[in-house]
């Protein structure tokens, strides 16, 4: 079946815009998690939406981070007036409710020049 | 200190050989373990997931987790250059909500 989609899959964008990045996770999964990883480092957790639940946002790491979740399915993260180093790639997973094991997209490379 | 501690390498190794990759953490309520798979400019790919302690194999991949050491391993037999990617760990608490913590990741290179 289908996996985690996600758009665009590069995003070059210029200092002080705003960008937003979509995921499209697997369906049926009802939890969906952003990540981002920057260059030789680990996943750093952004964060989760659960069903209906109010999302756990303890991970994003400026105000200027927002994300949204319609309809239990569809994500999608905005940065708003974008930095240098939020320049990376930002990765989005799904996971099926009262499992551990997350299935992750291909990601978004973003670079703010 | 971070949770899950995980050798950066690079470790290189030539084709056929035995890989040995680790992860050590702290948090004891840790009861779920998986090793993603990562290519250059891809996701994360699920590799092998655990419960609690115990040996769980895959075809050429054998998952090892010893909680009384708070330490878990990864062994790749016969490894091959298509096995050249990053591997990471990641492991999760009973009612954590789903929340995985992640090692930083090894960088594996198999010599043809």
């Amino acid at each position: 079946g289908a996996g985690v989609s996600q758009s665009p899959s590069n995003k070059v964008t210029e200092k002080g815009k705003d960008v937003e990045l979509r995921c499209d996770p697997i369906s049926g999964h009802t939890a969906l998690y952003w990540y981002r990883q920057s260059l030789g480092q680990g996943l750093e957790f952004l964060i989760y939406f659960q069903g209906n639940s109010a999302p756990d946002k303890s991970g994003l790491p400026s105000d200027r981070f927002s994300a949204e979740r319609t309809g239990g399915s569809v994500s999608t993260l905005t940065i708003q007036r974008t930095q240098q180093e939020d320049s990376a790639v930002y990765l989005c997973a799904s996971s099926s409710l009262l499992r551990y094991e997350q299935y992750f997209g291909p990601g978004t490379r973003l670079t703010v020049t | 200190q971070k949770e899950v501690e995980q050798d950066p390498g690079p470790l290189s190794v030539p084709e056929g050989a035995i890989v040995s990759l680790n992860c050590t953490y702290s948090n004891s309520a840790f009861q779920y373990f998986m090793w993603y798979r990562q290519y250059s400019r891809k996701g994360p790919e699920l590799l092998m997931y655990t419960y609690s302690s115990g040996n769980k194999e895959d075809g050429r991949f054998t998952a090892q987790v010893d909680k009384s050491s708070k330490y878990i391993s990864l062994f790749i037999r016969d490894s091959q250059p298509s096995d050249s990617a990053t591997y990471l760990c990641a492991m999760s608490a009973v009612n954590a909500g789903n929340m995985l913590t992640f090692g930083g990741g090894t960088r594996l290179m198999v010599k043809p």
